[in-house]
């Protein structure tokens, strides 16, 4: 059975830093891509962010609202894709969700089959 | 970016009834390498993370009934539930994936 489970949210001041991290299992993690998305309260979906497998360089693309604040990795061994969050806003206020994006032999594709259940993260002082 | 718009905002359909749900995009999301279209919808119920559906416009996902279909091209798209079941009540997105930022239209509520 594939699972994504967040972890690593909490209350944290503005300017500081939180990574967040997604567990995998339940498929071959390397041959995914991972993709985060966030959920502001009263707000809809919006992309974060995603890296492409391994085999496809291991490749990072982000929102233009986290560029240059957010970090998107992945460590295959541990089945498990982080996001470090640094120089965190109020606005970044959010509901984080990881999900898995498949990858064939010649691209990685950014449909989401599998979504973890989320992790919230509170940017407050 | 592409703006995905939807519509309704919200309907209500009799149990057994047919739901439709458009989506449109604001630039065409067929890619013409390859002639497909980079399209997806989700179904969301509360407290919940989405839940796929459709890709690739109209390829049914694993497991999902073979209620929901998805069709459509370039900028218009249509999720249709055949025959509402109780369980459907839900609130469905469509998604682009053809470039970044990847986008969401605004939902769509379905109500018995």
């Amino acid at each position: 059975e594939v699972r994504l489970v967040e972890s690593g949210g909490g209350v944290v001041q503005p300017g500081r830093s939180l990574r967040l991290s997604c567990t995998a299992s339940g498929f071959t993690f390397g041959d995914y891509g991972m993709t985060w998305f966030r959920q502001a309260p009263g707000k809809g979906l919006e992309w974060v962010g995603f890296i492409r497998g391994k085999a496809y360089g291991g490749t990072t693309e982000y929102a233009a609202s986290v560029k240059g604040r957010f970090t998107i990795s992945r460590d295959d061994s541990k089945s498990i894709a982080y996001l470090q969050m640094n120089s965190l806003r109020t606005e970044d206020t959010a509901l984080y969700y990881c999900s898995r994006n498949p990858c064939t032999y010649d691209a990685c594709y950014f449909y989401s089959d599998y979504w973890g259940q989320g992790t919230l993260v509170t940017v407050s002082s | 970016d592409i703006v995905m718009t939807q519509s309704p905002d919200s309907l209500a359909v009799s149990l057994g009834e047919r739901a439709t749900i458009n989506c449109k995009s604001s630039q065409s999301v067929l890619h013409s390498s390859n002639n497909i279209n980079y399209l997806g919808w989700y179904q969301r119920k509360p407290g919940q993370p989405p839940k796929l559906l459709i890709y690739w416009a109209s390829t049914r996902e694993s497991g999902v009934p073979d209620r929901f279909s998805g069709s459509g091209s370039g900028t218009d798209f249509t999720l249709t539930i055949s025959s509402l079941q109780a369980e459907d009540v839900a609130v469905y997105y469509c998604q682009q994936y053809y470039s970044t930022p990847l986008t969401f239209g605004g939902g769509t509520k379905v109500e018995i």
